[in-house]
Parts: structure tokens; sequence; C-alpha cells
């Protein structure tokens, strides 16, 4: 199909690992998001692509967590020296619209990342 | 800054009987709201969303939600459950901050 795709769906990482997820969008998406959510819980943001450029990175719990988007399309969420408070299901959502839009318009999610930190 | 509160962790009715699912917002500005439904392994679809173009929304599946302003409520309804409704249902709110999802009602279906 053509929906938004995550790579790898499952991830076990040691503890001070580091890890590297994928996200592909649907195609044409303006906007991407990557959110975090714990076991139990709802998504919680994490940081906003519009094409490119990163405009909004303030959820991003520590400086182990980078995200680059290096041409638009396909996105990376990069985990440093893994701790076990990492452990959570990492999701990506792409939007078609830009900037605000895409929090007051739908968001396409993947099925997301299981990342287990041992 | 906004907050969404889904009032319920978990829900439990049996199949064929209406379903309820309640939700509360907070918000300096007329917010952007959607339900979402989370099926294991599976991403987050979309039910139906709310943008001021009608209090009374219509998603898939049979669901709608009322925007009750009033009340800041925009509570899940479904005429009649369905064995497939099992899943986790997400009350988010959208704006220019970002999505804020509340913490979810665990849906239970009893046969």
């Amino acid at each position: 199909g053509a929906g938004v795709s995550q790579s790898p769906r499952y991830k076990v990482a040691k503890r001070g690992q580091d890890v590297a997820l994928r996200c592909d969008p649907i195609s044409g998406h303006v906007s991407l998001f990557w959110y975090q959510q714990a076991l139990g819980q709802g998504p919680e943001f994490l940081t906003y692509f519009q094409n490119e450029a990163q405009l909004d990175k303030s959820g991003l719990p520590s400086d182990r967590f980078f995200a680059e988007r290096p041409e638009g399309s396909v996105s990376t969420l990069k985990i440093q020296r893994t701790q076990q408070e990492d452990s959570a299901v990492y999701l990506c959502a792409s939007s078609l619209f830009a900037s605000g839009g895409g929090f007051y318009n739908e968001q396409f999610f993947g099925p997301g990342t299981r990342l287990t930190v041992l | 800054a906004q907050s969404v509160t889904q009032l319920d962790s978990h829900v439990s009715v049996s199949e064929g009987t209406p379903v309820l699912l309640r939700c509360n917002y907070s918000s300096s500005y007329s917010p952007s709201l959607f339900w979402y439904v989370q099926h294991p392994n599976k991403g987050l679809q979309l039910l139906l969303k709310y943008t001021s173009a009608a209090t009374l929304v219509k998603g898939i599946n049979g669901f709608e939600a009322e925007f009750k302003k009033s009340e800041t409520s925009f509570h899940l309804t479904k005429p009649s459950a369905h064995m497939s409704d099992a899943a986790e249902y997400f009350c988010v709110g959208g704006g220019a901050d970002g999505l804020t999802f509340g913490k979810g009602t665990h849906l239970i279906i009893q046969p």
C-alpha cells in the first residue's frame, strides 16, 4: 500500500548501544512527525519536519535523541547510548499539509517501531 | 497550551449495545479535535475530526462525536458495538503547538 512505513518493527538493544529507526512517509507529504508512546500511554510529540527542515524538536527528551530528514522524504530517528527508559514504541506520522496545518489536519501514522532496551 | 482528558481508561460493553467514550478538552482557542483508533500492532487510524464546520461529526465504522463548547467535551459514540471495535481509542487535540493525545481508552467488547 501507499501508507507510512517504519523499520524495523521491533528492535532490541543493549543499554549503551546506538539505534536508528527509519520512517518512510506517504509520497508527497510535506510534514513528518515523530512520537514516543510509552506502555499504556498516549503518544507524545518528539519532533516535526517540514520538508527537510526540522522546525520543532522541543519534545526530544535529551541530546541523545537526534532526527534528520535530509532530502525531505525518508526520516531517521537516532538514539545514542540507549537507556532503559528509552524503551517505547516510536511512531512516525506524515501529513500533506505544511507547518501549522500539519497539526490541525489529519496525520497518517505508521505501525511504529517497538524498542526494548535491556 | 491545550490539554485533552479521557475520562475512562477502560470501557466494557456488550456486543450490540451503545458505546460512549468520553473526552474533555481544555484550550484557550478553538481547537481541532480528533479521535484515533489503535488496534494491536497496527498504526493509529483516524476515526473522525472536528474543525468547526459542524458540531456533530460522523466518522468511519459508524462512529460519531459531538463537539459541545459549553461542556468542553468531544465524546465518541456508536449506536451498536461490534467485536471488531475492540481497540485503544485516543482523543487528540490539534493546534499551533502540536498534537496532544489523551491517555487512551481501552474498549472491551463482551460477546
